[in-house]
C-alpha cells in the first residue's frame, strides 16, 4: 500500500534562512508525489509535484522540492524563508491507477518562520 | 478562472440528522473527489466522481455517499450523524485526461460540527 511519511511535527525557522520540510514515501509503481501548503481556515494549496524526470521539482511561490529515489524522499526546500510561509504542509502520494483523486497524505508539518 | 466552491461554509447539525455538502469544480474539471480533514485521523479520502460515476473510494461506512452531476458539480451526503463526523471536509477538481497526472485544486471547505 502507498504511504507517506512526515517525520517532523513541527519546524522552526528565521525568516531568511533556508528551510526544509520531509517526506519519505512507500509506493508500489512509480512515485506520483506532490506537496501542498494550508494556511488556517482554508483549503490546500497545490505547490509542486513530481512525475518523473529531473529530481529538482521547481514550485510556486519558490519553493522547490528534491526526489532522491534510493532514499524515497521528497523534501522540501525554500533557500530563503518568509514570515508568510509560516503555514501547515502536507505532502502526499497518488494512490496508482487512473484515478486522479485518490491521494494519500502526510501527517503534515507546521512551519514557523519567525522575524 | 474561478476557484474550486463549496457550500455552505459552515453547518452546524445534531446527532442522527443527515447532511448534503455542495461542490462546484473548476470550469473544465472533470474530476472531483472528497476528503475528510480531522484533527486526528488527517486527511483522509472519501470518493472520487468523473463523468458521473464513482471512480475510487476511501474507507469509510455506507453512511457517506456523493453524487456528479452532468455539470461536474458534486454533492456528498451524510446520513445518521455522529459526533465523530464533525470534521472540515475539503472538495477538490482536477482535469482527468488519458494516464496524465493531475494537481488537484481544493475547495475552502466546509466547516460540520455535529452536537
Amino acid at each position: 500500500a502507498q504511504s507517506v511519511a512526515q517525520p517532523e511535527d513541527q519546524v522552526n525557522v528565521a525568516e531568511g534562512n533556508p528551510l526544509t520540510v520531509k517526506c519519505t514515501y512507500s509506493v508500489s509503481g512509480n512515485p506520483y508525489l506532490f506537496w501542498y501548503v494550508q494556511y488556517p481556515n482554508r483549503g490546500l494549496q497545490f505547490l509542486l509535484k513530481y512525475i518523473t524526470g529531473d529530481n529538482l521539482v521547481k514550485g510556486s511561490y519558490g519553493f522547490e522540492a528534491e526526489f532522491n529515489k534510493s532514499q524515497t524522499s521528497f523534501h522540501l526546500k525554500k533557500p530563503s524563508a518568509l514570515v508568510s510561509d509560516s503555514a501547515l504542509y502536507f505532502c502526499a502520494v497518488r494512490d496508482g491507477g487512473v484515478s486522479q483523486g485518490n491521494l494519500i497524505f502526510g501527517k503534515g508539518t507546521k512551519l514557523s518562520v519567525k522575524p | 478562472k474561478a476557484g474550486v466552491t463549496q457550500t455552505p461554509r459552515y453547518l452546524i447539525k445534531t446527532r442522527g440528522q443527515q447532511v448534503t455538502l455542495s461542490c462546484s469544480p473548476i470550469s473544465g474539471h472533470r474530476s472531483v473527489s472528497w476528503y475528510q480533514q480531522t484533527p486526528g485521523q488527517g486527511l483522509q479520502f472519501l470518493f472520487e466522481y468523473f463523468s458521473e460515476t464513482q471512480r475510487n473510494k476511501g474507507n469509510f461506512p455506507g453512511r457517506f455517499s456523493g453524487r456528479q452531476f452532468s455539470n461536474s458539480r458534486s454533492e456528498m451526503n451524510v446520513s445518521t450523524l455522529e459526533l465523530g463526523d464533525s470534521a472540515l471536509y475539503l472538495c477538490a477538481s482536477s482535469l482527468s485526461s488519458g494516464t496524465g497526472v493531475y494537481e488537484q485544486y481544493f475547495g475552502p471547505g466546509t466547516r460540520l460540527t455535529v452536537t
